[in-house]
């Protein structure tokens, strides 16, 4: 089925380590996007990316980084992971246009120990 | 900063109860989306209001987007265990590449 891909779906760091979360959407979609999703703060956006060769932080960029690789890929990395980064991230795409939906990956449950 | 504020967080009714949720902000919002979640997936998008004012119905549930566009409603009629998850709204944000502001969520329960 068409739609947002992301890997893994759990992992495991140690205080530290770092890892590059994968995200590829088949849909042809312009803009791509980062969140976290803490319990009782709903989502909150990490990372855009508005448009293939550009990237812009969110609300809670701090301790992370995204690359967007293509038109269909937007990867986020955590160079030096912390405690305070367990959660569950989603990454999601959109046309970009006012209005427009987002289509949601079924997540990465990030664990920092 | 632009925030979405959503009530009540938690909502446990019984099968056949009607129920609302709602979302409010002091900013304008271009437009508004409604998303459900299910545990250990991705928001699913329901429904977009753009309008001030504008109605919309999906089956039992029905989204108003306030006539200011700073608010917006989520009405289900007479609910069913199937309807229940995360609802989460959310306000597209200026001319920021589809940029959208989420709500911290309303988690339902509905017990048969």
């Amino acid at each position: 089925n068409a739609g947002v891909t992301q890997t893994p779906k759990f992992q495991v760091l140690k205080t530290g380590q770092s890892m590059t979360l994968q995200c590829a959407q088949d849909m042809n979609h312009n803009s791509m996007y980062w969140y976290r999703q803490d319990p009782g703060m709903g989502l909150r956006l990490i990372y855009y990316s508005a448009s293939e060769g550009t990237t812009d932080k969110g609300e809670v960029p701090n301790g992370y980084n995204v690359s967007r690789l293509n038109k269909r890929e937007f990867s986020l990395r955590l160079e030096s992971a912390a405690p305070s980064q367990t959660s569950v991230y989603f990454c999601a795409s959109s046309r970009g246009i006012q209005g427009y939906g987002y289509t949601f990956g079924s997540g990465t449950r990030l664990t920092v120990v | 900063t632009q925030l979405l504020e959503q009530s009540p967080q938690f909502l446990s009714i019984q099968e056949g109860e009607n129920l609302t949720v709602y979302c409010n902000s002091s900013s304008v919002f271009s437009s508004l989306q409604w998303y459900r979640q299910e545990p250990g997936e991705g928001p699913v998008l329901l429904v977009t209001v753009v309008t001030g004012g504008e109605v919309k119905k999906l089956k039992r549930l029905t989204f108003q987007f306030g006539d200011a566009r700073k608010d917006s409603s989520l009405h289900i009629t007479a609910a069913q265990p199937g309807d229940t998850g995360l609802y989460l709204c959310a306000g597209a944000v200026g001319n920021q590449g589809g940029k959208l502001i989420f709500g911290q969520g309303t988690e339902l329960s509905v017990k048969p």
